[in-house]
């Protein structure tokens, strides 16, 4: 049962313009929740996370929306760079069996900022 | 933000064969955590590792299967037993950060099982 879903499997943009990733979940219990980027042969690399008694967060060009009754969040990128071309994975953080916090991913979004 | 290394970086294996995964971490943290993803798909936590008891695995997992070990605060191992081809994935360990707001990962072990 997949509670984080990431619908759009790819995304691409033109260099300048706004992208905008987008994210659903169905456990109401999650009290964080993360954007991570990643680069073939690389980990997850930590971009930008956000509360769940917070609806913004922006850093920098990256901005992340959380609407808590449509269980969504979106992350924007603008402007957006070839640099940014990279699969982009939600996750939320919620109880786990062993109590501690763990990371549920979705299935990640493969973005691509066109020149 | 914590810096993670794996040993190895990829590997070819027979089926029926065993492999050790490393994971170093250059500084000391309580929780350590290994994932696996596999083809097309999102990561998927396995277990987690405390140093000084036993990883606590996820449903789906077990450990005959998956043994851990964490026998300090900044080294765990994770063997896949008897590997078959439905074993072939990426598996990554990380690690919470000090404000238990996120995880650092590791570059991962990419394993292709024949």
């Amino acid at each position: 049962d997949q509670q984080v879903k990431q619908n759009s499997p790819s995304l691409s943009v033109q260099e300048g313009r706004i992208s905008i990733l987008n994210c659903d979940y169905t456990n109401s219990m999650f009290d964080y929740f993360l954007w991570y980027k990643k680069y073939p042969a690389e980990g997850p690399t930590f971009l930008i996370s956000i509360s769940s008694i917070k609806d913004k967060n922006e850093d920098g060009r990256f901005t992340v929306f959380l609407n808590k009754s449509a269980k969504h969040l979106s992350l924007h990128i603008v402007p957006s760079q070839p640099g940014d071309s990279a699969v982009y994975f939600c996750a939320a953080s919620g109880p786990g069996v062993s109590g501690a916090n763990n990371l549920f991913f979705g299935t990640g979004t493969r973005l691509t900022v066109i020149p | 933000s914590a810096v993670i290394s794996q040993k190895p970086s990829r590997d070819i294996c027979q089926r029926g064969t065993s492999l050790t995964i490393q994971c170093q971490v250059d500084s000391q943290v309580t929780m350590m955590f290994w994932y696996r993803q596999q083809p097309g798909q999102s990561l998927t936590l396995i277990a987690t590792a405390n140093q000084g008891s036993e990883a606590t695995y996820e449903s789906g997992f077990v450990i005959d299967k998956f043994p851990i070990s964490r026998p300090n605060l900044t080294f765990s191992t994770l063997t896949v037993s008897n590997m078959s081809p439905e074993d072939s994935s990426i598996y990554l360990c990380s690690v919470e950060d000090r404000r238990r707001e996120t995880q650092y990962f590791g570059p991962g072990t990419r394993l292709l099982v024949l």
